[in-house]
């Protein structure tokens, strides 16, 4: 069965600062791989995916994250953080060839971003 | 850019009360999805719909809930007899290709259950 876990629900930067957002998975097969960010009251936005390729994937406002198989991970990061940055990113993964799209997602990440 | 849209925003109503939370996926996709998140909690998937039928479903999804595409645009989720640990927000989402293609989310419907 597949699993995300993301180390730390709260992260908090400065303003200019590296940002690093932790996602590790679990999957017994290939994942497919995503980013997504929530801001207040709206839905969840897809940053950036991973499917098969390059391990290093862009994404939109100059996040991008690195699946790196042998530590099962994909963590985000955006070399420096502005203030609309702040929201709740979700790690999640797919079940590759389900056809189902279903994703399993992690608990989620508060960044805040202070000036 | 084409979007998910979800109706109501936020939807009260009391314990043992039906309740329909409204969805219009994006007009060329074909898989559609619930899922909710209840506060401090992660998002959580309950079910995938694809070509009129249900592809898949959580354990959250027992006989309390059901889906349907009642017409070439909605996809809606219907909750029988609420509860209040039903409480959550309940979120649409919809893709054109399954695992193919990312999943596109509206902004959400927030349940309370009194």
């Amino acid at each position: 069965a597949q699993s995300v876990t993301q180390l730390g629900s709260h992260v908090s930067v400065s303003e200019g600062a590296l940002v690093l957002l932790r996602c590790n998975y679990s999957s017994s097969v290939p994942p497919y791989l995503f980013w997504y960010v929530q801001y207040p009251n709206q839905g969840l936005q897809l940053l950036l995916k991973y499917t098969t390729g390059a391990t290093l994937v862009k994404g939109i406002n100059g996040f991008e994250a690195e699946f790196k198989k042998s530590e099962t991970s994909f963590h985000l990061t955006k070399p420096s953080a502005h203030m609309s940055d702040a929201a709740e990113y979700f790690c999640a993964v797919s079940v590759r060839a389900s056809n189902t799209g279903k994703l399993i997602f992690g608990q989620g990440t508060t960044l805040q971003v202070k000036p | 850019e084409p979007e998910v849209t979800q109706t109501p925003s936020h939807q009260v109503t009391q314990m043992g009360q039906e309740v329909i939370l409204r969805c219009v996926p994006i007009s060329n996709h074909l898989y559609f999805y619930w899922y909710r998140q209840i506060l401090g909690q992660k998002v959580e998937f309950l079910v995938s719909f694809y070509n009129n039928e249900i592809s898949e479903k959580s354990e959250i999804f027992d006989d309390q809930f059901s889906v349907e595409r009642p017409d070439g645009s909605n996809f809606t989720l219907k909750i029988r007899s609420t509860k209040l640990e039903d409480s959550a927000m309940y979120f649409c989402a919809s893709s054109r290709q399954g695992d193919l293609s990312p999943l596109h989310f509206g902004n959400g419907t927030r349940l309370t259950v009194t």
